[in-house]
């Protein structure tokens, strides 16, 4: 069964600070990993997807690196602001098309 | 491209009543998807479906849930009986046919179920 952690549950950070959101799978048999955010109460919005044969997106401030064999993935994200505060969750799709989630890693940047 | 949505929003209701949830997908997405997510967790998968055929149901779904897309459009998520376990955000998701595991899953807002 898969099982996906996250690391650390809560981060704060001052505003300017560049930071590492970790995420670790245990079945390396994925055919993708995404990042999602979700804000207090809402859906989730989709970050960056990496396919399984990828090692890295980026998107504006945002890269994310996938090791398939190591079974983890990070999220970077550069210059942190007061609007990237939210909770951010990492997803690994396998063969039955179901996403599985981690618990997430809640955000705050101080301004 | 509105997204998807799903209704209601919020629903308070009383242990063992019945409650229905709508979700609309994207247009033209054949791929619908239903997660649960308590708090401080993260979602949950319960059920996919693809077109009209529901391809696979969770341990999580109890007898007491189900769901349907009669027309492989829009779908509906019935749990009877509540019980305060059920209390969670029910999320929806969809994602097109062509990109298949290339594509994300697209997320609705989701709708809050509350038991009294």
């Amino acid at each position: 069964k898969q099982e996906v952690t996250q690391i650390p549950a809560a981060l704060s950070v001052p505003e300017g600070e560049n930071l590492v959101l970790n995420c670790s799978f245990t079945d390396s048999a994925i055919y993708n990993l995404q990042w999602f955010r979700q804000d207090p109460g809402k859906g989730l919005t989709s970050l960056l997807l990496i396919q399984s044969s990828q090692r890295e997106q980026t998107s504006g401030r945002l890269n994310a690196s996938l090791d398939k064999s190591s079974g983890r993935s990070t999220l970077y994200i550069a210059a942190s602001q007061p609007g990237d505060s939210a909770t951010y969750l990492c997803a690994v799709e396998g063969g039955s098309e179901k996403l599985v989630f981690g618990k997430g890693t809640k955000l705050t940047v101080n301004p | 491209d509105t997204g998807v949505s799903q209704n209601p929003r919020h629903k308070i209701t009383k242990r063992g009543q019945n409650v229905t949830f709508r979700c609309d997908p994207i247009s033209e997405h054949n791929r619908l998807y239903w997660y649960r997510q308590t708090l401080g967790q993260g979602p949950e998968f319960l059920t996919y479906f693809q077109n009209e055929a529901q391809l696979e149901k969770s341990r999580l779904l109890s007898d007491r849930f189900s769901a349907e897309r009669p027309k492989g459009s829009f779908s509906t998520l019935e749990i009877q009986r509540t019980e305060q376990g059920d209390s969670a955000m029910y999320l929806c998701a969809s994602r097109g046919g062509t990109g298949g595991v290339l594509d994300t899953q697209y997320f609705g807002p989701g709708t809050r179920l509350t038991v009294l």
